[in-house]
Formats: C-alpha cells, sequence, structure tokens
C-alpha cells in the first residue's frame, strides 16, 4: 500500500481481555517497529522486527505483550490479559533497511482503551 | 542505556518569533540524531537528520538542527515560526550498538498563536 496501515484504529476493551493489534508496514521495507505513545510520556519502544526475526524485544513492557511477523511483511502485537495502563496509543513504523538509520514511515496508530 | 531528553514540554509562541527545542541524549558511542513531527490529525514524519559530516543539518519547511557532540545535544531551531508550524516535536538517538533501537524523547508542544 502507499503508506503503513494499522488496524483497528479504535479499540475498546474490558479489562482482563485479549487484543491483537495490526500492521501492514509499507511493501518491501525489511524494518518494523512498534512503539507506544501515552499523554505525556513520549514514544515508548516495545519491539523490532527485521524481516520476521525479532532481534530487540527489550522494550516489552512485560510477558502480556507479545509480537510476531510474518512473511516479511504483517505484524501482530497482542497483549493478554489487558490492564488499564495499557491504554494508549499503539504506533507500527517501518523503514527500508532497520539498523542503517533510514527514515521510519509511521502508522496513524491504535488507540487502545481498557476499561 | 540510551535516553533522550526534552526539556520543554510545551512552548506557545507568536508567529514570526525564532524556535529553539532543546534535546539532550545519553549515550557514549556514535549516534543518529532525528527530529520527527506531528502535526495535529497526521502521522509522525521525519523534519531531520544527522549521521555524520557538518554537524549542521537543514530539513524541510526551514527548520534546522546543531548536532554537538560535547554536550550531547541536538537543538532544533527556526528563525521565524508560522501558525503551520503548531505540532508536537520528538528527538530521537539511534546508537551505533544499538541495532535498529530508535529512541525518542518525550515530545515538545509547539502551539503559534496567529
Amino acid at each position: 500500500g502507499a503508506g503503513v496501515s494499522q488496524s483497528p484504529s479504535n479499540k475498546v476493551t474490558e479489562k482482563g481481555k485479549d487484543v491483537e493489534l495490526r500492521c501492514d508496514p509499507i511493501s518491501g521495507h525489511t524494518a518494523l517497529y512498534w512503539y507506544r505513545q501515552s499523554l505525556g510520556q513520549g514514544l515508548e519502544f516495545l519491539i523490532y522486527f527485521q524481516g520476521n526475526s525479532a532481534p530487540d524485544k527489550s522494550g516489552l513492557p512485560s510477558d502480556r505483550f507479545s509480537a510476531e511477523r510474518t512473511g516479511g511483511s504483517v505484524s501482530t502485537l497482542t497483549i493478554q490479559r489487558t490492564q488499564q495502563e495499557d491504554s494508549a496509543v499503539y504506533l507500527c513504523a517501518s523503514s527500508l533497511t532497520g539498523p542503517v538509520g533510514e527514515k521510519l514511515f509511521f502508522g496513524s496508530g491504535t488507540q487502545l482503551s481498557v476499561l | 542505556a540510551q535516553s533522550v531528553s526534552q526539556h520543554n514540554h510545551h512552548v506557545i509562541l507568536s508567529e514570526a518569533a525564532s524556535l529553539e527545542l532543546g534535546c539532550n541524549y545519553s549515550y557514549g558511542g556514535t549516534v543518529n540524531l532525528f527530529w520527527y513531527v506531528q502535526y495535529p490529525g497526521q502521522h509522525l514524519q521525519l523534519l531531520l537528520k544527522y549521521f555524520s559530516g557538518d554537524p549542521l543539518v537543514k530539513g524541510i519547511k526551514g527548520f534546522e538542527a546543531e548536532f554537538i557532540k560535547s554536550k550531547f545535544s541536538f537543538n532544533l531551531r527556526k528563525p521565524s515560526v508560522q501558525w503551520s508550524d503548531t505540532a508536537e516535536y520528538f528527538c530521537a538517538v539511534k546508537g551505533d550498538n544499538q541495532g535498529g533501537k530508535l529512541i525518542f524523547g518525550q515530545g515538545t508542544e509547539l502551539s503559534v498563536k496567529p
């Protein structure tokens, strides 16, 4: 597609439920990133993929968070047993070459609200 | 671990005023430095970047930033702001041993009054 696509754009869930957030990167981009944006907290790095592997998952806040990427394309971020503190905007970004420092292209994010 | 600090959370300026947004990072090695901008209702987008060479980097829309290695700083400047510059600005750093991890600061919200 023309840009990074994320779905859903908004997700409201109840505490304790699992959620899946999807990211479609720009075609041909090998690197894919997940960030979390909370009010007043800036962008918090979660995980980075190069192809289908995740060389850096150091930012995942707990073992309730996991992510996968298949076919070097679509990625899914899963949050199990959601908590209210998980409420945030989850941003996905992709880039051509990853660690070399290429420009990141961001999606519009998924606004997650945990009630 | 690397970190990025943006000193100003919210800056309010009148049109034609000069702008300087502070950014300091902590990392001992070689860094790549970025400023991203998020206009209201839009995606984050790259404003400018520094990889090597001339420490004064020019970006889009008249913005520039200067890398001062001795101060671990990468401040963003614009001589004369416009109402359309109202946005949130994020400084980001990628260290040479940090793989693909791009670390962002907390962001600075800029409001320009017409």
